[in-house]
């Protein structure tokens, strides 16, 4: 059984560029949800996709954006980067309506 | 909005000691509290949870005391060993539909020492 990875490891980009980050479920999940972990916090909700579409979203703004495809595996998107997406972002995923979800080890994201 | 407050922040155990950390929470709808384990660098590690309608679950060294009436919930790590060395989060969720979303605490840095 694979579990949640995630790419790339690291990622520098400079303010306004945008980012894509990429996540593989684990096998059998269906569900994506995407966390962003500030240094010496807990992970906050961005968003969480299902069945292809956006099924639930935290306090983040539009420039946050995201995609699940067929094979259950997702993106994360951020448009004009600013300082404060510095952050570990983290996907998990789990089955439908199931408490449980699994983190893959993040993406560490450095805007300067 | 805190929904799910953390202590203590920081906490120091001696190797085969017990290590407990505390959380409450104020949403009445969550009706899961799972507890990860997250090493520098890595993402968090899903080490034990607990639904309402049980008051304890143990899993090995790590036990979950749930108090419903008071909104509260705990970890207790038993013979804490060096390498139970990490941050610990707890976390609830509420299922929405099919939605469900995590709500994390802000996480308890734990150093066992020898």
């Amino acid at each position: 059984e694979t579990g949640v990875t995630q790419s790339p490891t690291h990622l520098i980009k400079t303010r306004g560029q945008q980012v894509t980050l990429r996540c593989s479920s684990q096998s059998g999940h269906n569900t994506v949800s995407w966390y962003q972990q500030a240094l010496g916090q807990g992970p906050q909700f961005i968003f969480q996709y299902y069945r292809e579409e956006e099924n639930g979203r935290g306090n983040f703004p539009p420039r946050f954006s995201g995609l699940q495809f067929p094979n259950y595996s997702s993106e994360l998107n951020v448009n004009a980067l600013e300082l404060d997406d510095s952050a570990l972002y983290l996907c998990a995923s789990s089955l439908v309506s199931a408490g449980t979800q699994y983190f893959g080890p993040g993406t560490r994201l450095t805007v300067l | 909005q805190q929904q799910v407050k953390q202590s203590p922040q920081s906490l120091i155990v001696q190797k085969g000691g017990i290590s407990i950390i505390n959380c409450a929470y104020e949403n009445t709808a969550f009706d899961y509290f799972p507890w990860y384990q997250q090493f520098p660098g890595k993402g968090p590690a899903l080490l034990i949870a607990i639904r309402p309608d049980v008051s304890e679950k143990k899993e090995g060294r790590f036990t979950i005391s749930f108090n419903k009436s008071a909104k509260q919930f705990s970890l207790h790590i038993m013979d804490s060993q060096p390498g139970d060395s990490a941050t610990y989060f707890c976390a609830a969720s509420a299922i929405t539909g099919t939605a469900s979303k995590l709500t994390f605490g802000t996480g308890t840095r734990l150093q066992v020492t020898l």
